[in-house]
């Protein structure tokens, strides 16, 4: 069985571009979370997707930020203009959705840094 | 709300030694605790984890941790460290009506030396 795969792996963009991190979930995971790590700090909650509706999104840091999750499937967090202190790592997890007391799997993560 | 404050960001150990990762965690209802480690240009794998049964956990590659309701503390050990232990390690709270959506600590960074 697959793991959770991030997409890409890193990026380097200038401030004020625009990047897409892209997550595929465990197959017939219906919980889909996002974390990110700035700064070598904790790593932070974002949101949370149950299929393909936000159910918390109490983490995103503000409005340049836009996750999608369209159709329940794959996930991707938008990042528009890009600030630099955007720069640290993004995490993506899932778990299925009748196993909420049950962790979920992360993803390598993707290494974004804003020049 | 739910808080994890891990003690030192780095430890140091010669292999063989005692490894203690120390995580203090704060949460107004029965948590569910966690312990990830992250090697080098991998992702977050969890060691193991607590979720309200035995309070001496033990996970993969010989750690244990034990729940301490009195202490709020989670302590993360491993008897006899090995240099492919050597990663940053992770504690982690969450509510056991959402185990996937949890509150990290800053991250301690292990070290082990031949």
């Amino acid at each position: 069985e697959a793991g959770v795969t991030q997409f890409p792996s890193h990026s380097v963009i200038e401030k004020g571009q625009t990047v897409t991190l892209r997550c595929d979930p465990i197959s017939g995971h219906d919980n889909l979370y996002w974390y990110r790590r700035v700064m070598g700090k904790e790593i932070k909650f974002l949101l949370h997707f149950v299929k393909e509706s936000k159910q918390d999104e109490s983490g995103m840091p503000n409005n340049r930020f836009l996750a999608e999750r369209t159709g329940g499937t794959y996930s991707t967090l938008k990042v528009q203009p890009a600030e630099l202190e955007d720069s640290g790592v993004y995490f993506c997890a899932s778990s299925q959705l009748k196993r909420l007391r049950t962790e979920a799997f992360f993803g390598q993560g993707t290494r974004l840094t804003v020049v | 709300a739910q808080s994890v404050t891990q003690l030192g960001s780095h430890v140091s150990v010669s292999e063989g030694a005692l490894v203690l990762l120390r995580c203090n965690y704060s949460s107004s209802v029965p948590p569910y605790l966690f312990w990830y480690v992250q090697y080098p240009n991998q992702g977050l794998q969890l060691l193991l984890k607590y979720t309200s049964a035995a309070t001496l956990v033990k996970g993969i590659n010989g750690f244990e941790a034990e729940f301490k309701k009195s202490e709020t503390s989670f302590h993360l050990t491993k008897p006899s460290a090995h240099m492919s232990d050597a990663a940053e390690y992770f504690c982690a709270v969450s509510e056991s009506t959402n185990a996937g959506k949890s509150t990290f600590g800053d991250g301690t960074t292990l070290t082990v030396k031949p």
